[in-house]
Formats: C-alpha cells, sequence, structure tokens
C-alpha cells in the first residue's frame, strides 16, 4: 500500500546515465516533506543514499544525485556502474490520517 | 559509531505475539525517534511505527493498532510487539535510527539512518 509509485525497473549500460522517479501527492511530497533515498543490495539492509532531496551522507559517490519538484522527486545515476546493480526506494513523510513514514514501491536497477 | 541490533524469535506461531528487541550501541537513545520497518519476502519497506525516546509513539494505521513499540532508556533500547500475527505478518524486520535536522522538532523531515541488520521473523504453525 505504498503512496509514493517508482518504476518497477530501470536499466543501463555500464558509463550511462539512468534516473529514478518518485511520485507523490499533496500530503506527502507535495505538502513539502523531505525525500530520501536508500539502496538495498541482496540480503542486506537499505543504505542511505540521498537526505534531504539532495544531500550525499560522507561516502556516497557523488554519481548519484536527488532533485525534487512539486509532488515528486528524483534519483539519478551518472557513469552507471556494476556494483549499482541493487534496488532503491524513496522515502518521505504523510500527514494523511495519523501521519508516518512512508517508502516508495521501489526499483530495480540493472546493469546490463 | 552508533550501531543498532535486533533480536527476538525468529518463528512464531499464528495468533501469537511477535516480540522485538533492539539494542542500541555507541550512542544514546535520548533525542532521537526510533522506528521499526518491515519487509515482507519479494516486497517493499513498509514503516510499522516510531517512538520519540521519551516514549510518545505513532503508528502504521494498517496494523488496526496490533503493534506496540515502546522504549526503554535503562538498556539504551526499543522495542515491537506484533499481536494476533497471520502468515502475512512473516517478514525481515529492520529497526532504524530516524535522524533529522535540528530544527526539525517533530521529526517530518527525518530520515533512517542507520539500520540494524535485520531480522527474519517467520509465521508459521
Amino acid at each position: 500500500q505504498s503512496v509514493l509509485t517508482q518504476p518497477p525497473s530501470v536499466s543501463g549500460a555500464p558509463g550511462q546515465r539512468v534516473s529514478i522517479s518518485c511520485t507523490g501527492g499533496d500530503s506527502n511530497i507535495g505538502a513539502g516533506y523531505d525525500v530520501h533515498w536508500y539502496q538495498q543490495l541482496p540480503g542486506i539492509a537499505p543504505k542511505l543514499l540521498i537526505y534531504g532531496n539532495s544531500n550525499r551522507p560522507s561516502g556516497v559517490p557523488d554519481r548519484f544525485s536527488g532533485s525534487k519538484s512539486g509532488t515528486s522527486a528524483s534519483l539519478a545515476i551518472t557513469g552507471l556502474q556494476a556494483e549499482d546493480e541493487a534496488d532503491y526506494y524513496c522515502q518521505s513523510y504523510d500527514s494523511s490520517l495519523s501521519g508516518l513514514y512512508v517508502f516508495g514501491t521501489g526499483t530495480k536497477v540493472t546493469v546490463l | 559509531q552508533v550501531q543498532l541490533q535486533e533480536s527476538g524469535p525468529g518463528l512464531v506461531k499464528p495468533s501469537e505475539t511477535l516480540s522485538l528487541t533492539c539494542t542500541v550501541s555507541g550512542g544514546s537513545i535520548s533525542s532521537y525517534f526510533w522506528s521499526w520497518i518491515r519487509q515482507s519476502p519479494g516486497k517493499g519497506l513498509e514503516c510499522i511505527a516510531y517512538v520519540y525516546y521519551s516514549g510518545s509513539t505513532n503508528y502504521n494505521p494498517s496494523l488496526k493498532s496490533r503493534a506496540t513499540i515502546s522504549v526503554d532508556r535503562s538498556k539504551n533500547q526499543f522495542s515491537l510487539k506484533l499481536y494476533s500475527v497471520t502468515a502475512a505478518d512473516t517478514a525481515v524486520y529492520y529497526c532504524a535510527r530516524v535522524q533529522r535536522y535540528d530544527y526539525d522538532s517533530s521529526g517530518y523531515l527525518g530520515w533512517f539512518d542507520p539500520w540494524g541488520q535485520g531480522a527474519l521473523v517467520t509465521v508459521s504453525s
């Protein structure tokens, strides 16, 4: 029952640029809540990739960038590498009902 | 740095109570929000509940009041109880800290970092 919608999959060749969208609504992204992104490798807990829409924690390569506009956000990966093959999730806050942190549906990135 | 570790039974019978504890090491549980997040097999992430170190809580309404989250500051731990479980509650359960800006007293702008390694809980007789 995710309230944030992502494409199920995206793919690209090594070195290419891929982008993942995260579409919400007026009670979450459109209400001004920040969007954050996580990378999840198989069998491992998610790892923070982007926080506060566009900020990278230390240690995250600058190949990863985030942006937000209106009721949507995007994660871009430039110079795609084999180790970027993983699942990616966006996250925000939703003020409907009792209010809660919400995640996107997840996107599988495949490096061709 | 702060590390989180989930603990609890890996197998729970249907209709019984799932109980998990998250132990926080390398830092204090004070001044933060803490959360339980689950991931059903092959599925996405779902926030179950979050708790402020002082004890105030918020829950995912989809769980229909079956969950209780609590914090034990003396042990630097927080816990989850999920009542009347069914096979649909089979999942990897993660605990995580809500990181936030200093000015974000409500935590609404927060993000999850760090995460525990996750605990697989299977509901089966």
